[in-house]
């Protein structure tokens, strides 16, 4: 089965350094996601992208956070300015659409703020 | 606004058990529901969803969950469980205004399967 692949699985930074998390959707996929999990709490929606934009954002998805598609194949979430509070896994995730559709997860990157 | 609780952060069965998973929702709208699991060091991966229609779904590996509107639940079952099932499993609704967009998945804390020989 096709799969969504992250890099780098464990991420070190510290605090107030920029973190760029990589992510290679499903190639037929249009609809890109990226979610995140604090250690010992519910899995989080971040953003929706399509089409080259943000689709929906959450309140946690402030001005410290961006997405980018820079070329046919990654996509990437920028943290520009990391808090200790950041540290989480992320997950990146894509589907062929937005509807009705089966969300395909990456392994997830593992961001550690020191 | 939508939510998900689940009820037990742990559980844990012998193999062969009935395995059963709560799962109970909040939602202002008409819920499209969803059961991810999580094995260790792997993404979420789908084990079945409810949108409309039939209110029992079965999904991958044996598992089934049944919608409940009047008890706003939907709880995960498969009746006898197997070693290879110990995993986190984490119940979601869609969260989106859109109705039914199922990007903005709204996650439960999850449940910690233990399976016992």
């Amino acid at each position: 089965e096709p799969e969504v692949t992250q890099t780098p699985s464990h991420q070190v930074t510290q605090m107030g350094q920029e973190v760029i998390l990589r992510c290679v959707p499903i190639s037929n996929h249009l609809y890109f996601y990226w979610y995140r999990q604090i250690l010992g709490q519910k899995v989080e929606f971040l953003v929706s992208f399509y089409n080259n934009e943000i689709s929906e954002k959450s309140e946690i998805f402030d001005d410290q956070f961006s997405v980018e598609r820079p070329d046919g194949s990654n996509f990437t979430l920028k943290i520009r300015s990391t808090k200790l509070e950041d540290s989480a896994m992320y997950f990146c995730a894509s589907s062929v659409q937005a509807t009705n559709e089966k969300l395909f997860f990456g392994s997830g990157t593992q961001l550690s703020v020191l | 606004a939508q939510s998900v609780t689940q009820l037990g952060s742990h559980v844990s069965v012998s193999e062969g058990a009935l395995v059963l998973l709560r799962c109970n929702y909040s939602s202002s709208v008409p819920p499209y529901l969803f059961w991810y699991v999580q094995y260790p060091n792997q993404g979420l991966q789908l084990l079945l969803k409810y949108t409309t229609g039939a209110t029992l779904v079965k999904g991958i590996n044996g598992f089934e969950a049944e919608f409940k509107k009047s008890e706003t639940s939907f709880h995960l079952t498969k009746p006898s469980a197997h070693m290879s099932d110990a995993a986190e499993y984490f119940c979601a609704v869609s969260g989106s205004n859109y109705g039914g967009s199922q990007g903005n998945l709204i996650f439960g804390k999850g449940t910690k399967l233990s399976v016992k020989p």
